[in-house]
């Protein structure tokens, strides 16, 4: 079975712009999470949603992060504008209800360089 | 609020055994887990621990004290391929099922 997958893996933008990060959990996964990583402030989670259902969005640093995810097997997190603070690696994962371990599977990371 | 802690480095050789250490604070518990990133990876699932005791997988161990606040992850056997960094993440009460708190990460560096 396929992993989460992301899209794009590397991203490089001018200030400004704007930046769409998309993913598609595992099939039959029914949670739903992004999170960034930086150096200084290590794995945060952005936002999840639970069936298609945003549950969660306090991560979410400010009005110009968007997510959406408008049926089962995908999702977008937008940046709009973007600035150079935003330079991170988004990761989106998913999970399975009731799994007793909790478990997430990671994508492999859109890395964002916004100059 | 809501904190864990971990150190930020380990180095040890090959054939070694490693201990991480992790303490939290939350405003509720149901588990501890641990994951491993390598460098420019994702971060895949170690283990979890909801109840007190030691869980083993293979080379890796994961301990709990729900009294204490803590809790380790034991590498054993090091090897080369175990350099990576190793986060420790809680579930708590306050947050439903999915939501996980990770801490800042150790970074593990075998050594030959």
């Amino acid at each position: 079975d396929a992993g989460v997958i992301q899209s794009p893996r590397h991203e490089v933008t001018e200030m400004g712009q704007e930046v769409t990060l998309r993913c598609k959990p595992i099939s039959g996964h029914d949670y739903l999470f992004w999170y960034r990583q930086t150096m200084m402030r290590g794995l945060e989670l952005l936002i999840y949603f639970n069936n298609n259902v945003p549950i969660d969005d306090s991560g979410m640093p400010e009005d110009r992060f968007s997510a959406k995810m408008p049926n089962a097997s995908f999702s977008t997190l937008k940046i709009q504008p973007s600035e150079p603070r935003d330079s991170a690696v988004y990761f989106c994962a998913s999970r399975l209800a009731g799994v007793v371990t909790g478990e997430l599977f990671f994508g492999e990371g859109s890395r964002l360089t916004v100059l | 609020g809501q904190s864990l802690e971990q150190p930020s480095e380990v180095t040890a050789v090959e054939g070694a055994i490693v201990q991480i250490n992790c303490t939290y604070q939350t405003s509720g518990f149901y588990g501890l887990s641990w994951y491993q990133q390598h460098d420019g990876g994702a971060p895949t699932f170690l283990s979890y621990n909801a109840l007190d005791g030691l869980e083993e997988t293979g080379r890796f161990s994961s301990f709990l004290s729900r009294s204490d606040s803590y809790g380790y992850l034991l590498l054993q056997e090091l090897q080369m391929k175990d350099s990576a960094s190793y986060f420790c993440a809680v579930r708590s009460s306050t947050d439903s099922w999915g939501k996980l708190q990770f801490g800042a990460g150790t970074q593990v560096v075998v050594t030959p």
